[in-house]
Formats: structure tokens, C-alpha cells, sequence
């Protein structure tokens, strides 16, 4: 069965403390891995998408990168604003005819602190 | 430009009633998907209209039904409403499916 696993399921940092999000995949034929931020009660906001082994995409404080099995969500100097549940989400080729749904992780909640 | 709406924003039914929630997809858009996150969990996939037909469906039962109308906006469906259906309800738009989606803000679905 396909699956997308997160770790850690939290993280608490200080701030400036830097670290890595992880997010391993089993899916054949991987379309592309989409990172999502949610803040509590609200709906997932879109972050990066990669679709092949060793891209990376960066925005602010955050990076994302990709390999066959898995993708890193790197964050650097962190603020107490970027708290919120990471979600890792792949897009196999076969959960709807286009090819075009998600699956997602169960996320990463990030606490960071000043 | 208007992104992804939803509503209503919070909702409470008693177990057996239906419920009918919608969906605004963002201007452009042809594809919405629609997903169920319990509390604790990520979204999981319920089904998908591309141009107002279904076009894929995750393992819910049925009762969950949905609609999509020329303006491309969506509506989902649930009959027989069950304690277990308590979530949060999201929609996704996106344009032929094939970019990055974009989210609503979701419908808290109280079953009680």
C-alpha cells in the first residue's frame, strides 16, 4: 500500500534554531511531492511542488528538496511565525483517472519559540 | 483575482441527516477535488469533477456524493450522516488538475 510518512510528528524549537522536516514515500510512478503549511482551523496553504530526484525549491526561510524515497523540508533561522503543521502530499498516477489527487502525510507540527 | 471559498464555515447535524456543503473554486480553475481531515490526520482524497464530471474516487462509501456546475463550482453531498463523519471538509482547486492545488478554508462538520 502506498503511504507517505512524516517525522518527526513535532518539533519545538527557538528561534534561529535551524532543522529538518522529513517526509518518505512507497509510491510507483510518482507524479510529483507537494509540501502544504496549515495553521490551526484553516485550510492547507501552498508551498513548493517537485517532481524529480535532486530539485530543490526555496521560499524565505524555507527549502525543500527531493530524492527517490523522500523529501526534506529544511528551515533556517526559524521565527515564531512559522509555527504551524507541515504536510507532505504525493501525486501518484493512479488514485483518480488524471492522475491529478493527493496523498497526504499525517504532518509535522512545528512549535518555535523566542 | 478571488481564491478558493467555502461554506458554511462550521456546521453542526444530528446522526442520519444529510448535509450539502459548497464550494467557490479560484478564477480560472476547472478541477476541484474535495478531502476529509480528521482531527489529528492529513486530508484524505474523497473525489475529484474536471468540466463537471467526476473524474476519480478515494474509499468513501456512496452516501458521499457530489456536483460540479458550469462556473466550476462544487458541491459536496453526505447522506446518513454518521458520528465518524466529524471533520474538517477542504476544497481544492485547480486548473486542469495538473497544477498546484489551492485550498479553502474548510467546513467544520460536527456530527452529534
Amino acid at each position: 500500500e502506498d503511504q507517505v510518512t512524516q517525522s518527526p510528528e513535532a518539533l519545538r524549537l527557538q528561534e534561529g534554531e535551524s532543522s529538518s522536516l522529513n517526509c518518505s514515500y512507497t509510491v510507483s510512478g510518482l507524479r510529483g511531492l507537494f509540501w502544504y503549511r496549515q495553521d490551526p482551523g484553516k485550510g492547507p496553504e501552498f508551498l513548493f511542488t517537485l517532481y524529480s530526484a535532486g530539485e530543490e525549491k526555496e521560499k524565505e526561510r524555507l527549502k525543500a528538496t527531493l530524492t527517490k524515497k523522500e523529501s526534506f523540508l529544511h528551515i533556517t533561522a526559524p521565527k515564531p511565525e512559522d509555527s504551524a503543521t507541515y504536510l507532505c502530499a504525493v501525486q501518484p498516477p493512479y488514485l483518480n483517472q488524471a492522475g491529478t489527487a493527493l496523498i497526504f502525510g499525517k504532518g509535522t507540527t512545528l512549535s518555535v519559540s523566542s | 483575482e478571488t481564491g478558493v471559498t467555502q461554506s458554511p464555515t462550521h456546521l453542526i447535524k444530528t446522526r442520519g441527516q444529510q448535509v450539502t456543503l459548497r464550494c467557490s473554486s479560484q478564477s480560472g480553475h476547472n478541477t476541484v477535488s474535495w478531502y476529509q481531515q480528521a482531527l489529528g490526520q492529513g486530508p484524505q482524497f474523497i473525489f475529484q469533477y474536471y468540466r463537471e464530471e467526476e473524474n476519480g474516487r478515494g474509499n468513501f462509501p456512496p452516501r458521499f456524493s457530489g456536483l460540479q456546475f458550469p462556473n466550476y463550482s462544487s458541491e459536496l453531498n453526505v447522506n446518513a450522516l454518521e458520528l465518524d463523519d466529524s471533520a474538517l471538509y477542504l476544497c481544492a482547486s485547480s486548473l486542469d488538475g495538473n497544477t498546484e492545488a489551492f485550498f479553502g478554508q474548510g467546513t467544520r462538520l460536527t456530527v452529534v
